[in-house]
């Protein structure tokens, strides 16, 4: 089993929709979880970090269930600037400190108009 | 926000010759700096975690020979591809922290797109 699976997509939206993407981390010990976009050909860079009571930043919600070792992702009103691949990212040592930094295949997201 | 560059951008070298990348953090030090491996339509691998003054510490499967990590100082590590073959084409990421105490955000570079002819 990987360490962190994602669903790889890809998803085909229309401008306006909804999208939510799920991932699942396999070491039940790690305690940060993040979620990069990489746009095609580039670095990735952080979107968002996920805490336990779930966060939300303007169009974007993560929410994370540690007892099913789950995160997700829900992007509302997409935009065709969020075409990109969404990375789930797990510190699979634990704590926050310099763990390893496990990601996830990536799920792309296509929004056309 | 703190920045980190990576030289060069592309790089094309015939098989069997060695290519150097460089990984800077412009306006923070960075004790400690990441290297990872990123395939076509897979998911960033880490290869190796660069520690200033010391050792690299290499991810199980990873030849230390084969992929030279030095980090001289507080704001450059320096990955070597030696002796490449085509099977190393690859896009090559580093990455550090801006934090020294270990938490908070990691900061990329722009990768390192390796073709070995």
């Amino acid at each position: 089993r990987k360490e962190v699976e994602q669903d790889p997509g890809p998803f085909n939206v229309p401008e306006g929709a909804t999208v939510a993407f799920n991932c699942t981390y396999s070491n039940s010990a790690s305690q940060s979880f993040f979620w990069y976009r990489q746009d095609c050909r580039k670095e990735p860079k952080l979107l968002m970090s996920v805490y336990s009571s779930g966060n939300e930043d303007g169009r974007f919600t993560a929410q994370l269930n540690r007892a099913s070792q789950y995160i997700s992702l829900l992007i509302r009103d997409s935009k065709l600037s969020d075409s990109a691949t969404y990375l789930c990212v797990v510190n699979s040592a634990g704590g926050t400190s310099y763990g390893k930094l496990t990601f996830g295949q990536g799920t792309i997201l296509t929004v056309h108009p | 926000g703190a920045v980190v560059s990576q030289h060069p951008s592309w790089v094309i070298c015939k098989s069997g010759t060695s290519v150097k990348i460089e990984c800077r953090s412009l306006d923070f030090q960075a004790t400690t700096m990441f290297w990872y491996r990123q395939f076509p339509k897979q998911s960033l691998m880490l290869m190796a975690t660069s520690n200033e003054g010391s050792k690299a510490t290499y991810e199980q499967g990873v030849e230390k020979d084969k992929f030279l990590i030095n980090h001289a100082s507080l704001t450059l590590s320096t990955l070597t591809v030696t002796s490449a073959h085509p099977e190393d084409s690859s896009f090559y990421i580093c990455s550090a922290r801006a934090n020294p105490s270990g938490g908070g955000e990691l900061f990329f570079g722009e990768g390192s797109r390796l073709t070995v002819l």
